[in-house]
């Protein structure tokens, strides 16, 4: 069975104070796997997209990167506005391709 | 551009009743994509559009739900009869790459 789980469930960070998140993977075929943010009453915000194993891509102080069994979303530096819930999600080769699966997220807060 | 624009914002029903919620996708962009989000389930796929042609709507969760797309700048998600486990937060996306989506503000519906 496919699935798609993050870890922690919860961090909490002091600012500067720098870290990782993790999206591992069990499925049976990725052809994508994406990272969003999302802030308490809104809607998902996309962050990054990677396609292959060794992928890294970087915004301001975040950088994604690509194993074949997992992601990581490090986080450097924080500060309080990166406190959000980061969503990973993956598309299969067995889905179609505008169907995504979203892991249950990881919840930062960034404290002063 | 005002970004994908949902409404209402909030729905409060009785079961039984029928619900309708709306979605004004981005300007030029081909795909439409209808997500509920949970506690206990996370953040679903229900359906997706591609040039107002649904595409795959293997996440509708039952008959009591249905979506259209009459034209490329609205679409209706319906829920009829309504019931309390439909209680979530319905989010409009869209999207012109499928390499990201644009998500709309969300409607938290609660029936009663």
């Amino acid at each position: 069975e496919d699935q798609v789980t993050q870890s922690p469930e919860a961090l909490r960070l002091q600012e500067g104070e720098s870290s990782s998140l993790n999206c591992s993977y069990t499925v049976s075929g990725l052809r994508g796997l994406f990272w969003y943010r999302q802030d308490p009453g809104k809607g998902p915000e996309f962050l990054f997209t990677l396609y292959s194993a060794g992928e890294e891509k970087e915004k301001e102080r975040l950088k994604a990167t690509l194993t074949k069994k997992e992601s990581f979303l490090h986080i450097t530096a924080p500060k309080p506005e990166d406190s959000a819930t980061y969503l990973c999600a993956v598309r299969l080769t067995t889905d179609s391709w505008g169907k995504l699966q979203f892991g249950a997220g990881t919840q930062v807060v960034v404290t002063p | 551009d005002a970004g994908v624009i949902q409404s209402p914002r909030h729905e409060v029903t009785e079961m039984g009743q029928e619900v309708t919620l709306r979605c004004k996708p981005i300007s030029g962009h081909d795909y439409l994509f209808w997500y509920r989000q949970t506690m206990m389930r996370g953040l679903e796929l229900l359906i997706y559009f591609n040039n107002n042609v649904p595409i795959d709507d293997s996440g509708m969760p039952e008959d009591r739900f249905s979506a259209k797309m009459p034209n490329a700048s609205f679409s209706t998600l319906k829920i009829q009869p309504s019931e309390p486990r439909d209680s979530a937060v319905y989010f409009c996306a869209s999207s012109r790459t499928l390499t990201e989506a644009f998500f709309g503000q969300g409607t938290r519906l609660t029936v009663v």
